[in-house]
């Protein structure tokens, strides 16, 4: 069975701080496909990042990076240099199938960026 | 571009009462479609998925269904709404090959 923790429930930082939410996920497919989103108090879920299994590369995106260590099974999420706008909580999530039918989210971590 | 929409956007249901949330995807063809709920301060549950017309897929037995009228239409339905029905729904479409799930604005339902 597939499952994603995200063991950091909330966490509470200053404006400019740097922060890394952790991910941990635990699966038997061979390929399968890891993703971050981010949900603000609006509600609707905006997507981030998917990473393949089969690509370990880290990826950056602004002040957003990513490291996907499969030997540890984590894909953590860095944010730098933090906003007040960062504030949401966000999501990792694990799906092993073609067609996304399996998806598993975690519980999610509540980011509070404090001005 | 792809753009998914969800209404209502807030519903407040006695119990007992039916239900029928409705999500609609515009500028794709022939999505997969998903509904999940998410009940207060908690992860997302995932309750149908649908890869095409009439196809439905339940995760989660419970007194919901689901349908897929048309290729882009996607209806949460329910004939009598219980307590523990009350979260937020979130309707999301993919396309194949492990892509990553768009989502919709969410409707909030409040079973009293």
């Amino acid at each position: 069975a597939q499952k994603v923790t995200q063991a950091q429930t909330e966490i509470s930082v200053v404006e400019k701080e740097d922060v890394t939410l952790d991910c941990v996920y635990e699966t038997r497919d061979t390929t399968y496909y890891l993703f971050w989103y981010k949900q603000p108090p609006s509600g609707e879920l905006v997507f981030l990042i998917r990473r393949n299994s089969f690509d370990e590369q880290n990826e950056i995106s602004g002040r957003y990076s990513w490291n996907f260590q499969k030997s540890t099974s984590s894909f953590n999420f860095t944010i730098t240099a933090s906003q007040v706008v960062d504030s949401a909580v966000y999501f990792c999530a694990l799906s092993g199938s073609y067609n996304n039918n399996d998806m598993r989210f975690g519980a999610g971590t509540r980011l509070t960026v404090k001005p | 571009s792809q753009t998914i929409h969800q209404w209502p956007a807030t519903l407040v249901q006695p119990v007992g009462s039916p239900l029928s949330l409705e999500c609609t995807v515009e500028g794709t063809s022939n999505p997969n479609l998903y509904w999940y709920r998410q009940a207060a301060g908690r992860g997302l549950q995932l309750l149908f998925y649908s890869v095409g017309i009439g196809q439905i897929s339940s995760e989660v037995p419970q007194n919901l269904s689901a349908s897929r009228p048309q290729d882009r239409q996607f209806i949460l339905s329910s004939k009598k709404l219980l307590l523990s029905d009350s979260g937020f729904y979130l309707c999301a479409w993919s396309v194949n090959g492990g892509g990553e799930q768009y989502f919709g604005p969410g409707t909030r339902l409040t079973v009293t």
